[in-house]
């Protein structure tokens, strides 16, 4: 059964902190992607890797950074995290490109 | 800007109903249109998708409605179940000048009543 499993399923932070969300797929999918979810604005690309060590900016990259060290491991990173940031984060991989994106089930975040 | 435009935000459906849950896209460079479904504590999932070189898909009681000169494509969920209760979103994605991703509709929350 395929899986991409992120590491915490809730997560509270303060103001200024660094906060690191692991993303882990066992599927040997090259492609790799990190999404935040609001309610009313749905799903909003942050960053996506096509590869290893390679990332391109998504729609809403401002604020975070990402990791992608091997295939299998996708990292999001908030530099300093600031309430605007409290959200469902949802990270997803895939076998081609956008085509059918398999998702973890989210960490919730709460930044205080 | 990339838009999918998604209605209505939710929907309350009698069992055996017909849902219907309509988008509307701006960009002609998208030629992939895919719906998630996601379950409460769920990542999203794909359900059904579509390219516009066809105008209607079927996969049981899931069928995407596509109209390219329009630019809408919307999800049909004949003989609702109660099981079907879910948010539903609708995406779009193709060659544009911003890359090839895929942006997402707003979502609409589905309820089917007993």
């Amino acid at each position: 059964d395929v899986k991409v499993t992120q590491s915490s399923r809730y997560l509270v932070k303060r103001t200024g902190e660094k906060v690191f969300l692991e993303c882990v797929q066992d599927m040997d999918h090259e492609n790799m992607f990190w999404y935040r979810q609001d309610p009313g604005l749905g799903l909003r690309l942050i960053y996506f890797s096509y590869d290893v060590k390679m990332k391109e900016k998504g729609d809403i990259p401002e604020g975070y950074s990402v990791s992608r060290e091997k295939k299998e491991r996708f990292s999001l990173i908030l530099e300093s995290a600031s309430t605007n940031q409290t959200s469902m984060y949802l990270c997803a991989s895939s076998f081609w490109q956008n085509e059918k994106l398999f998702f973890g089930s989210g960490t919730q975040l709460s930044v205080l | 800007q990339q838009q999918v435009k998604q209605s209505p935000q939710s929907l309350i459906v009698q069992k055996g109903g017909i849902s219907i849950i309509n988008c509307a896209y701006e960009n002609t460079a998208f030629d992939y249109f895919p719906w998630y479904q996601q379950f409460p504590g769920k990542g999203p999932a794909l359900l059904i998708a579509i390219r516009p070189d066809v105008s209607e898909k079927k996969e049981g009681r899931f069928t995407i409605s596509f109209n390219k000169s329009a630019k809408q494509f919307s999800l049909h969920i004949m003989d609702s179940q109660p099981g079907d209760s879910a948010t539903y979103f609708c995406a779009a994605s193709g060659l544009t000048g911003g890359g090839n991703k895929l942006t997402f509709g707003t979502g609409t929350q589905l309820k089917v009543e007993l």
